[in-house]
């Protein structure tokens, strides 16, 4: 299994600039989620998803938008890009289990640094 | 309100010497989960540890330990006899059952650990 992958692994917008950063999962995984990491703040929810065609906004989700037409992709679009939204991007994925949406561990992908002038 | 502070947030240690990496959380609920994640320089988050709040028992896995105290809202991690390659950013980490459905993880601010030879 390669777990949970992302691409690309570093990417460098202008203002303005869209973009989509990729996710894919092969763990057949219900629930994916997106992250962002900034210095001194620790992760914070972007966009989380529990089945294709299943979308929810995190704590953080203005300026991304995602969709999930497949279990095993979950993409982000950053339809005009901020300097603010310069950021390392963690995609991670788990398993559902039943109503308890909280109970399994989450994988993280390798992460996606992102720059925007 | 939910909350996790990790209250170091730079420890250096000699190569040997034992070190506690210190987390407090904050919820209502009285069902969660507690993990600690680690980041090494290359980037990337590693699972260490999930522990539901019926849980108390501490845990040891080779030279790691945590120590889990619901009396004081703590879930504190420690590393014996640590490795230059124990050096790395230490993310502790709340998932909530009772009052969320989202399955975000509420990250602390994390500690960057140093091991110097």
């Amino acid at each position: 299994n390669a777990g949970v992958t992302q691409t690309p692994k570093f990417q460098v917008l202008k203002t303005g600039q869209s973009m989509t950063l990729q996710c894919a999962q092969d763990m057949n995984h219900e629930y994916m989620s997106w992250y962002r990491q900034d210095p001194g703040m620790g992760l914070r929810l972007i966009h989380y998803s529990v089945g294709a065609g299943i979308t929810d906004q995190g704590e953080v989700p203005n300026g991304y938008n995602v969709s999930r037409s497949t279990t095993e992709d979950f993409p982000l679009r950053l339809l005009s890009a901020a300097p603010s939204q310069t950021s390392v991007y963690f995609c991670a994925s788990r398993r559902l289990a039943g109503r308890a949406l909280s109970t399994d561990t989450q994988y993280f992908g390798p992460g996606t640094r992102l720059t925007v002038l | 309100a939910q909350k996790v502070t990790q209250a170091q947030t730079e420890i250096s240690v000699v190569e040997k010497e034992d070190v506690t990496l210190d987390c407090v959380y904050e919820t209502r609920d009285t069902t969660y989960y507690l993990f600690w994640y680690k980041q090494p320089p290359s980037g990337e988050l590693v699972f260490l540890i999930r522990r539901n709040s019926f849980d108390e028992q501490n845990e040891i896995s080779g030279r790691y330990s945590w120590n889990f105290q619901k009396s004081t809202s703590s879930f504190n991690f420690t590393i014996t006899a640590s490795q230059v390659v124990d050096s790395a950013v230490y993310f502790c980490a709340l998932s909530e059952v009772d009052s969320s459905n989202t399955g975000k993880l509420i990250f602390g601010q994390g500690t960057t650990l140093q091991v110097k030879p």
